[in-house]
């Protein structure tokens, strides 16, 4: 059974630049969450897709934006970054409504 | 926002200790789950206990919920040193398919 896997593990890019995270679901999940937690803090949900449809929201602003592709991998999009942006951004894996969440090991973004 | 506080934000123990965290939250909830996070990385989920059950365990954890005080207490008994991390507490809401809103978190700390 593969893993969360999310790409790349560290970015560092500069205000009003975009970004673009990947993560491909553990096999066999159809439901990808996108989380976002700051240095100290818990993670916070930005949003979910499920088959390829957003499935809720976050209190995010539309910079944050996302897809999800057949294979059930998704991308999250963050467009004129700010400083605040900097934190860990962790993606997890589901099954459905299932509530057990498998999470990647993050990726680390600093905003320079 | 945070659903809720985890206290204490820090513990210290020694190995063979027991380490007790405690959680409140704010609204219903249909489950609460807790999670553990090794040095900033992903996120391991340690147990789900649903709004009907009082208790629930799973190997060296204890796992408590009140309803009615909208709070919950995770036990690890007999640690060991590589129970060091930081543990959060998640819970999911009615009707919001998969989204957890966590806590603050508490950083354990075990030492020899």
């Amino acid at each position: 059974e593969t893993g969360v896997t999310q790409s790349p593990t560290h970015l560092i890019k500069t205000r009003g630049q975009q970004v673009t995270l990947r993560c491909s679901s553990q096999s066999g999940h159809n439901t990808v969450s996108w989380y976002q937690q700051a240095l100290g803090q818990g993670p916070q949900f930005i949003f979910q897709y499920y088959r390829e449809e957003e499935n809720g929201r976050g209190n995010f602003p539309p910079r944050f934006s996302g897809l999800q592709f057949p294979n059930y991998s998704s991308e999250l999009n963050v467009n004129a970054l700010e400083l605040d942006d900097s934190a860990l951004y962790l993606c997890a894996s589901s099954l459905g409504d299932s509530y057990e969440q498998f999470f990647g090991p993050g990726t680390r973004l600093t905003v320079l | 926002s945070q659903q809720g506080e985890e206290d204490p934000q820090a513990l210290s123990i020694q190995e063979g200790e027991n380490a007790t965290m405690n959680c409140s939250y704010k609204t219903s909830i249909n489950n609460l789950q807790w999670y553990r996070q090794n040095s900033g990385r992903g996120l391991v989920h340690l147990i789900l206990i649903r709004s009907n059950e009082r208790e629930k365990h799973s190997g060296r954890l204890r796992v408590t919920l009140d309803t009615s005080k909208k709070s919950s207490s995770l036990l690890i008994t007999a640690s060991r040193a590589a129970d060091t991390a930081s543990y959060f507490c998640a819970t999911l809401f009615t009707g919001t398919a998969s989204k957890l809103t966590f806590g603050t978190g508490t950083r354990l700390q075990v030492t020899l």
